[in-house]
């Protein structure tokens, strides 16, 4: 079993829906979380980042934690076709330098 | 954009051929990363340093070595490549806080 898990998709939408994106991990001393945007052919690019549990919002995006059920969401309001992008979840342990990344999930959001 | 660059940025290649992928970083931060990406697998570790000559595997490290003498640059070498090295190298820097991981624009290697 992976330490974290990620549907890879690909999930298709309309333009304007509300996107659910979402990660489950096994190993319970992760308390840094983050999400990062791949553009195909690009580097990762950081989205948004969280520490330990909680909710974090910035514009269209709201990023969960939920680390009694070991579950991280990433939320798209209003997604546009611009979103189209994997998107890859990654986690750390306190006093580690490692990341471990999920797979990703393929987004497709149709005009 | 955190100031890396990798080189070069494509490459193709022989096996059995040593090939040496660069990372630069031109803003001093401590930690940087390897990574290779393929299908089904996501970002997986290769190596990783957290200083000048300090450095440690990940969880793919066989067939690699690295080398850091300089903060700015860090080598990832394939001593003798195999056609399963065939990917997708992404190096990465951590930023101030733990939370922050910054990618370069990959390597794309063929071994054939």
């Amino acid at each position: 079993q992976k330490e974290v898990e990620q549907d890879p998709g690909p999930l298709s939408v309309p333009e304007g829906a509300i996107v659910s994106l979402n990660c489950t991990y096994s190993n319970s001393a992760f308390q840094y979380f983050m999400w990062y945007r791949q553009y195909s052919r690009k580097g990762p690019e950081l989205l948004m980042y969280t520490y330990s549990s909680g909710n974090k919002e910035d514009g269209r995006f709201t990023a969960q934690v939920d680390k009694s059920s070991k579950y991280i969401s990433l939320f798209i309001r209003d997604s546009q076709p611009s979103d189209s992008a994997t998107y890859l979840c990654a986690m750390s342990a306190t006093g580690t330098y490692k990341y471990i990344f999920g797979t990703g999930t393929r987004l497709k959001v149709l005009a | 954009d955190a100031g890396i660059t990798q080189s070069p940025r494509h490459k193709v290649t022989e096996t059995g051929t040593p090939v040496t992928l660069r990372c630069h970083q031109t803003e001093n931060h401590r930690y940087m990363y390897w990574y290779r990406q393929d299908p089904g697998h996501g970002l997986r570790l290769i190596h990783y340093s957290y200083g000048v000559k300090d450095t440690d595997k990940g969880e793919v490290s066989d067939g690699y070595s690295v080398s850091r003498s300089k903060t700015e640059d860090f080598l990832l070498t394939l001593e003798s490549a195999t056609s399963s090295q065939t990917s997708v190298y992404f190096c990465a820097i951590r930023g101030e806080s733990p939370n922050e991981q910054f990618f370069g624009p990959g390597t794309r290697l063929t071994v054939l």
